[in-house]
């Protein structure tokens, strides 16, 4: 089975970055998503990664370690918008589905 | 406009009537999927399909049913409504790899 662990909260500043954190165990591993959440709305796609490393997406990066069964999503030059859930989903190794963490609810103060 | 659309958006029903949710996707997805979001769970999958007239269980099906008539819809159905499936359930849909989950606005379902 499947298990993805993200710490539940997670405070920062306007203008300086975040790095929210996502653990997993799996018997298959077969892709890491990562997806932004605001309040009320539907979860929205960010990032997927599958290769070891460090993935730069400008606002956005991604990096996973397969041997640590571990990812982080960075954010830089934070906004207050940025301010949402984050969520790390486990692809399976049939690669059917996902399994979410429970999300890091991100505050990005003033 | 929206690519997957859920109805109805919200709904209260009761103990032991029977519901179902109704999810549309434009997106030409082969697979589609229910998931339910319960604060402390996050997102659970409930049931999943990639193809017409067939479904898959996910990791909670206990409790529900799930229908999938035609490549664009795939409807939740709960036979006998509980207190515990209150929460909000929210369809998606993806291509052939689930690289990517395109998420319908969600139904908050509240089951009295």
């Amino acid at each position: 089975g499947q298990g993805v662990e993200q710490p539940a909260k997670l405070m920062s500043v306007e203008g300086t970055f975040a790095r929210v954190n996502c653990t997993y165990s799996t018997s298959g591993f077969n892709g890491l998503s990562w997806y932004q959440q605001r309040e009320g709305q539907a979860p929205v796609f960010l990032s997927y990664v599958v290769l070891d490393g460090l993935k730069d997406s400008g606002h956005f990066s991604t990096f996973l370690s397969r041997s640590n069964g571990y990812s982080y999503l960075l954010l830089t030059e934070l906004q207050i918008k940025d301010s949402a859930s984050y969520l790390c989903a486990v692809r399976d190794y049939m690669g059917y589905k996902l399994t979410f963490g429970t999300g890091t609810s991100l505050l990005v103060d003033p | 406009e929206a690519a997957v659309t859920q109805s109805p958006r919200s709904k209260v029903a009761v103990t032991g009537g029977k519901v179902t949710l109704s999810c549309h996707q434009t997106n030409n997805h082969d697979y589609m999927y229910w998931y339910r979001q319960d604060t402390g769970h996050g997102l659970r999958l409930i049931h999943y399909s990639y193809v017409a007239d067939s479904t898959e269980k996910g990791d909670i099906p206990d409790g529900y049913k799930a229908s999938r008539p035609s490549q664009e819809n795939f409807s939740l159905i709960l036979e006998l409504a509980s207190l515990s499936q209150t929460a909000v359930y929210f369809c998606a849909s993806s291509p052939g790899t689930v690289n990517t989950l395109y998420f319908g606005a969600g139904t908050r379902l509240s089951v009295l």
